[in-house]
């Protein structure tokens, strides 16, 4: 069976200060793999997504960016974080390509900014 | 731009009774919908989903139901349980795209 695994699960740093968040998937192979922020009050909105090694698409313009050094493994990192950055952040996979693939997200990650 | 629209924050239902919770959308080139559970401080979870060339689909106390012509989905739980208690996200894709678009959620209370 597949699993996801993001960490850490809690995370509190100052402003102005790096991020890196790490998403791994286990027990399939080339999938597409998604970062989604749901901000508080605020659906889900997605970030990044990759549909192989070294391939990102950037939906939202920010200070965020993503990386996929290994099939199965994607990154998300900040240079300098934003209090805006504060937020729930999920990992997702999904078998790719293909119809109708449903997406499954990892535990996620809670980021607050101070 | 918000193509996916659930309009309803929150519903509260009593246990043992329907819970409908809907889903507008404005993308005539979605084709495939799908409904995700998620409790505080966890990712989401499939729930179940339902093709542009259905207009019903079942699983066990869920259904969910496409009106195309209406753009809009609803999603029934009967009948309702307490643990059914969490936000519930619309998503909807375009016909070949990688990419799911989710509506903001709305929170169900099931009240015992």
């Amino acid at each position: 069976s597949q699993t996801i695994h993001q960490w850490p699960a809690t995370l509190v740093q100052p402003v102005g200060s790096p991020l890196s968040l790490e998403c791994t998937v286990e027990g399939t192979s080339n999938p597409n793999l998604y970062w989604y922020r749901q901000a508080a009050g605020r659906g889900l909105q997605l970030l990044f997504y990759s549909v192989g090694i070294g391939q990102i698409s950037s939906e939202v313009p920010q200070n965020l960016s993503a990386s996929r050094p290994q099939d199965r493994q994607f990154i998300l990192s900040s240079k300098k974080l934003l209090l805006s950055d504060s937020g729930f952040y999920l990992c997702a996979w999904s078998r790719g390509p293909g119809v109708n693939n449903e997406q499954f997200f990892g535990p996620g990650t809670r980021l607050t900014v101070l | 731009d918000q193509q996916v629209k659930q309009n309803s924050p929150s519903l509260s239902v009593q246990e043992g009774r329907i819970s409908i919770l809907n889903c507008d959308y404005t993308n005539s080139m979605f084709d495939y919908f799908l409904w995700y559970k998620k409790y505080p401080a966890e990712g989401p979870t499939f729930l179940i989903s339902i093709s542009s060339i259905k207009d019903k689909n079942e699983d066990g106390r869920f259904t969910v139901f496409l009106n195309k012509s209406a753009k809009h989905l609803s999603l029934h739980i009967v009948p309702s349980q307490p643990g059914d208690s969490a936000v519930y996200f619309c998503a909807a894709r375009q016909g070949g795209s990688e990419k799911l678009v989710f509506g903001k959620g709305t929170k169900l209370t099931v009240n015992p």
